[in-house]
């Protein structure tokens, strides 16, 4: 099947600074990608929709400010956290899936975040 | 509102014994559904979907799900288990909007496969 790489898997920073999350489709091109948050034992919550070439649409209470999405090429796209507090330590997720995936969504591995 | 309900946090099932995954949805007009598992610090592994024609679908791992219009629900099975088996199981179904489309995932189901 196809491949979404995610990275890093596990990122550490100090409270105030930025972290970027890369999100590649390695097989096929994806011209949406989802962003999700996942708290332990809960389910996805879904952050935004990021459209390639064109603004990420985010759901109601995300920051967008905060959450700062690209999506850039048809293979890549981009969470960046900006000014991180400990409150937006958590598990990020991507999917994609292009016209080739039949409406199947394929995950990345996920990256932890903990801010300290 | 559009939709989808795991009620069972987890369930419990002996390793040979059939298990079940419960999944209801709320969708209007004709749904694509999905189930999902997740190992533990792992991203979402796609296991099978309906989107249309025969109802009872069969996917990855021996795992096969039903579709039920009238019940609207999209229960997730597998004849006999396996302690491999053990992982959190989404449902989601895909909802579209003016145009544009995302998920909707259930709060997940932790099966737990006893050896």
């Amino acid at each position: 099947g196809a491949v979404v790489s995610q990275h890093p898997s596990r990122v550490i920073c100090k409270s105030g600074t930025s972290v970027k999350i890369e999100c590649r489709s390695l097989d096929f091109q994806a011209t949406t990608m989802f962003w999700y948050r996942q708290f332990p034992k809960q389910s996805l919550m879904l952050m935004a929709t990021s459209n390639e070439g064109s603004k990420a649409t985010y759901e109601q209470g995300v920051e967008k400010d905060k959450f700062l999405i690209n999506h850039a090429s048809l293979t890549l796209s981009t969470l960046t956290v900006t000014s991180a507090h400990p409150e937006d330590s958590s598990f990020y997720i991507c999917s994609a899936g292009g016209s080739i995936s039949h409406h199947i969504q394929y995950f990345g591995a996920g990256t932890r975040l903990s801010v300290l | 509102a559009q939709s989808v309900a795991q009620p069972e946090d987890q369930v419990n099932v002996a390793e040979g014994n059939p298990l079940t995954v419960k999944c209801t949805y709320s969708v209007s007009g004709n749904p694509y559904l999905f189930w999902y598992v997740q190992y533990p610090n792992r991203g979402l592994q796609f296991l099978l979907k309906y989107i249309t024609g025969d109802n009872l679908v069969k996917g990855s791992y021996g795992f096969e799900a039903e579709f039920n219009k009238s019940q609207t629900s999209f229960h997730l099975k597998k004849p006999s288990a396996l302690v491999s088996d053990s992982a959190l199981y989404f449902c989601a179904v895909r909802v579209t909007t003016s145009g544009t489309y995302k998920y909707i995932f259930g709060t997940g189901t932790r099966l737990k496969v006893l050896a």
